[in-house]
Order: structure tokens, then C-alpha cells, then sequence
């Protein structure tokens, strides 16, 4: 498997601002993803962060508000931008790499960020 | 798109119970995943389903790839206090070892046990 750091591990913030949210791998890995999981609820895919090119968003999520960086194959950030109390959630990134699971399709995933916006 | 369909929400048992839970999908996936989420943490993978019929221990935990590909089991046996979580079933397309993909998540079931 791999270790994946996520900074901040928790923030409160105020609406109308933006927080940047780090994942670091302690390997390269082929693929990384952005999830949101809403209070009491399931995980759902924001995007997949492509390493030196634009992500690639799931439907009901936008450049604009989820602006992702991936400039190497071990670190990713998601900004959750002009936060408003909707967006009080964790956020969670995922690392996938045949090289890691032994060839097997695995997503291992940080402990997350708490976001909650006042 | 793609939905799972997540049982039971939650359970609330005693030490030693047997617990089963399941996920169907209304379209078939070639992978599914079995997660476990505790507080502040983020989830754990318990088990790696491939091929259908697949079943697979790890421990008290057993878990089956259905037939069809559109459902997927999870048993726990002689359950402990420290088995307390959320559990996720988690689909996928890509074929083993073969390509990546998008993940798709049931509603979770939300395992306690009593002592």
C-alpha cells in the first residue's frame, strides 16, 4: 500500500473564503482522485487529478469551484473556492497504481479533511 | 449513471453475532471493494473482489463477487467491539490489473456492537 498525507487534517473556515487542501504520496503513483463525503453520508467522486494536464471533473463539479494541481506523480491539491456552509464536508484523496497492489485495480485512501464553513 | 444500492443502513448487535450486510447495483462492475471508515479516519480496504463467484476471507470477514456482477456480500463472524464503523461496498469497471477507474460508492452501513 502506500502512505498518503492530507493537510489540513481539519479547518473551520468563513464563507466567501478558499481553502487549499493537500495530499502527498510517499510514492509515485499512476492515478490520484478528489472525493467529497457529505455529514452522514457516502463518498462521491469530485475528479481525477492528471499529472501535467487539466482534471478530469465528474458531473456537478466545476474547474471553477474545485480547482485541482497535480504537477507530479506524488502530490496533489484540491481548492475549495468561495466556500459557502454547503461545502462542510470531508474531503478525501485516493491513490491508485497496479505497482502498489500488486497488479490488482485498489484505491487506498488519506484520513481525510473536515472542512466546516461558518 | 451508475447507483448501489447499500443493506442494511445500520445494525446495532451483540459481541459474538454474526453480521451480513450487501450491495446490488443496478449495472455490472468487474471489481468490488469492501471498506471500513472510522472516525476521523479515512476508509480502510478489507477486501478485493474480481471475478464473478469470487469468494474471499481476510480474518472473520468474508465476502462474495456475485454471479451476475451486479451484487456483492460482506460477512463478518463473531463480531467484536472493535469491528464498530461504517461500512462501504465500492464498485469499479476496470478489470483486474488491467486499467484504473472511478469508484462508486454505496450509502454505507453503520455497524454497532454492544459488548
Amino acid at each position: 500500500s502506500a502512505v498518503i498525507s492530507q493537510k489540513p487534517s481539519r479547518d473551520i473556515c468563513q464563507r466567501g473564503t478558499s481553502l487549499t487542501i493537500q495530499c502527498q504520496v510517499d510514492s509515485q503513483v499512476t492515478m490520484m482522485f478528489w472525493y467529497r463525503q457529505q455529514p452522514g453520508q457516502s463518498l462521491t467522486l469530485i475528479a481525477t487529478a492528471n499529472q501535467g494536464s487539466e482534471a478530469t471533473y465528474e458531473s456537478g463539479f466545476v474547474i471553477d469551484k474545485f480547482p485541482i494541481s497535480r504537477p507530479n506523480l506524488t502530490f496533489s491539491t484540491l481548492t475549495v473556492s468561495n466556500m459557502s456552509p454547503e461545502d462542510s464536508s470531508i474531503y478525501l484523496c485516493s491513490v491508485e497504481d497496479l505497482a502498489l497492489s500488486g497488479a490488482k485495480n485498489i484505491q487506498y485512501f488519506g484520513a481525510g479533511t473536515r472542512l466546516s464553513v461558518l | 449513471g451508475q447507483q448501489l444500492n447499500q443493506s442494511p443502513q445500520s445494525m446495532f448487535i451483540q459481541e459474538g453475532e454474526d453480521v451480513s450486510m450487501n450491495c446490488t447495483s443496478s449495472s455490472i462492475f468487474n471489481t468490488w471493494l469492501w471498506y471500513k471508515q472510522e472516525p476521523g479516519e479515512g476508509p480502510v480496504l478489507l477486501i478485493a473482489l474480481y471475478k464473478a463467484g469470487e469468494l474471499t476471507s481476510n480474518g472473520r470477514l468474508t465476502a462474495q463477487f456475485g454471479i451476475t456482477r451486479k451484487d456483492s456480500f460482506l460477512n463478518i463472524s463473531a463480531s467484536i467491539p472493535s469491528d464498530v464503523g461504517i461500512y462501504f461496498c465500492a464498485g469499479q469497471l476496470g478489470a483486474g490489473g488491467t486499467s484504473y477507474g472511478k469508484l462508486t460508492f454505496g450509502q454505507g452501513t453503520i455497524l454497532t456492537v454492544h459488548p
